[in-house]
């Protein structure tokens, strides 16, 4: 598809369990970004990639978020030792790089619905 | 303290009435302004941006301003329809690249 794709649309976990959230970008677009939104709350920034760098993790809660762009495309964000505080929505943007950098407009996927048990 | 701040938290207008939407922010040094509307259970979807020089932008009914000065946006949105029902969103950027978003207006438009 044309947009941003994200998988799964919703997750279940036991507390203590790991997941995987996948985020696909549009083609070409050279920055990603993963937030975390809480319920009736905005998104709240946690890490960025230029292409396969992580240019900017200091949103990530704790040791136990991970995230990764291997080959410059797709990304996982990956939650370890999950704790119920962890329940939110995960959403994934990405924006064609400019010259203008970051304040390019963010195109956005319809998140990820995890909740933790 | 949020450095981008929403008003109101919520509203409810009966359909084909105007509002708007507040955003007050103290995020320095400022680069660009966007609004967001969030529909339940999507991703957010840009409305507007809006850099320095700007102080109007206008996208169908909704309709942005900017005042650099003041620190303060509006989103107004002309003849609502049902289908505006959602979150809208005000995200201000700084130079440094840092992004930071409001907590979102929830707006519910009645028939």
């Amino acid at each position: 598809g044309a947009g941003v794709s994200q998988s799964p649309r919703y997750k279940v976990a036991k507390r203590g369990q790991d997941v995987a959230l996948r985020c696909d970008p549009i083609s070409g677009h050279v920055s990603l970004f993963w937030y975390q939104q809480a319920l009736g709350q905005g998104p709240e920034f946690l890490t960025y990639f230029q292409n396969e760098a992580q240019l900017d993790k200091s949103g990530l809660p704790s040791d136990r978020f991970f995230a990764e762009r291997p080959e410059g495309s797709v990304s996982t964000l990956k939650i370890q030792r999950t704790q119920q505080e962890d329940s939110a929505v995960y959403l994934c943007a990405s924006s064609f790089n400019g010259r203008g950098g970051r304040n390019q407009p963010q195109h956005f996927g319809d998140g990820t619905r995890l909740s933790i048990l | 303290k949020n450095q981008v701040e929403q008003s109101p938290q919520s509203l409810i207008i009966l359909e084909g009435k105007n509002c708007t939407l507040q955003c007050n922010y103290t995020v320095s040094p400022f680069s660009n302004l966007r609004w967001y509307k969030q529909d339940t259970g999507r991703g957010p979807v840009s409305l507007t941006i809006m850099t320095f020089s700007e102080n109007t932008k206008s996208n169908g009914r909704y309709t942005a301003t900017l005042d650099a000065d003041t620190k303060q946006s509006s989103l107004h949105i002309t003849a609502s329809q049902l289908s505006d029902s959602a979150s809208y969103i005000c995200v201000v950027s700084a130079y440094n690249n840092d992004m930071r978003f409001g907590a979102g207006t929830r707006l519910t438009v009645k028939p």
